[in-house]
């Protein structure tokens, strides 16, 4: 079974610009997280998608910031315009729904992306 | 609010030998989920142990096994002969008892295994 998958795996753009983040979670998984590192910091959440619906975005830092997921399948995270405080390495996880106790989150590799 | 400490940034152990590494949380929950992650050098994070809160066993996963005191809110992870391959980031991390809550992590510990 393949794991979550993320693309980029590092992005370098200048600020100001635009990137696209993609995440694929495991597949069959209807919860899909979005968290995020900043240098030397916590890991700290983003926002959680149930399918195609957006049930948590209490972590989003700003409207500078747009998670979609369109069809409930794979997601992707748009900062636009990216700004420096934005570097950091940006994780994707999934999940099942619940009724099965099956609670675990799955991570993938991560994007690394660097605004300069 | 949940919180989670890491108190040890980085911790070195020998080869073969056993190293525990600490980690606290702040809750007025009563019901949750704690989690052991590991990230090695190559980035991908994998899930080492988790533990229920309402169970008052210690989870274990072979070489790795957990300390839980949830009265004194602690989680430590003890890793049993360690090896080369341990050498990673752990994070500790929290997660409300129902299914679908985000996670909230300490801020980990970089572990060294040495020859």
């Amino acid at each position: 079974e393949a794991g979550v998958t993320q693309f980029p795996s590092h992005s370098v753009i200048e600020k100001g610009q635009t990137v696209t983040l993609r995440c694929d979670p495991i597949s069959g998984h209807d919860n899909l997280y979005w968290y995020r590192r900043v240098m030397g910091k916590e890991i700290k959440f983003l926002l959680h998608f149930v399918k195609e619906s957006k049930q948590d975005e209490s972590g989003m830092p700003n409207n500078r910031f747009l998670a979609e997921r369109t069809g409930g399948t794979y997601s992707t995270l748009k900062v636009q315009p990216a700004e420096l405080e934005d570097s950091g390495v940006y994780f994707c996880a999934s999940s099942p729904l619940a009724g099965g106790g099956t609670d675990t989150q799955y991570f993938g590799p991560g994007t690394r992306l660097t605004v300069l | 609010a949940q919180t989670v400490t890491q108190s040890q940034p980085e911790m070195s152990v020998q080869e073969a030998e056993t190293v525990t590494l600490s980690c606290t949380y702040d809750t007025s929950e009563s019901n949750y989920y704690l989690f052991w992650y590991k990230q090695p050098p190559s980035r991908q994070m994998i899930l080492v142990i988790r533990q229920e809160a309402y169970k008052q066993q210690n989870a274990t996963e072979n070489r790795f096994s957990v300390n839980f005191q949830k009265a004194a809110k602690s989680f430590s992870l003890k890793i049993s002969d360690s090896q080369l391959g341990d050498t990673a980031m752990y994070f500790c991390a929290f997660m409300k008892n129902n299914a679908g809550n985000m996670l909230t992590f300490g801020g980990g510990t970089r572990l060294m295994v040495k020859p």
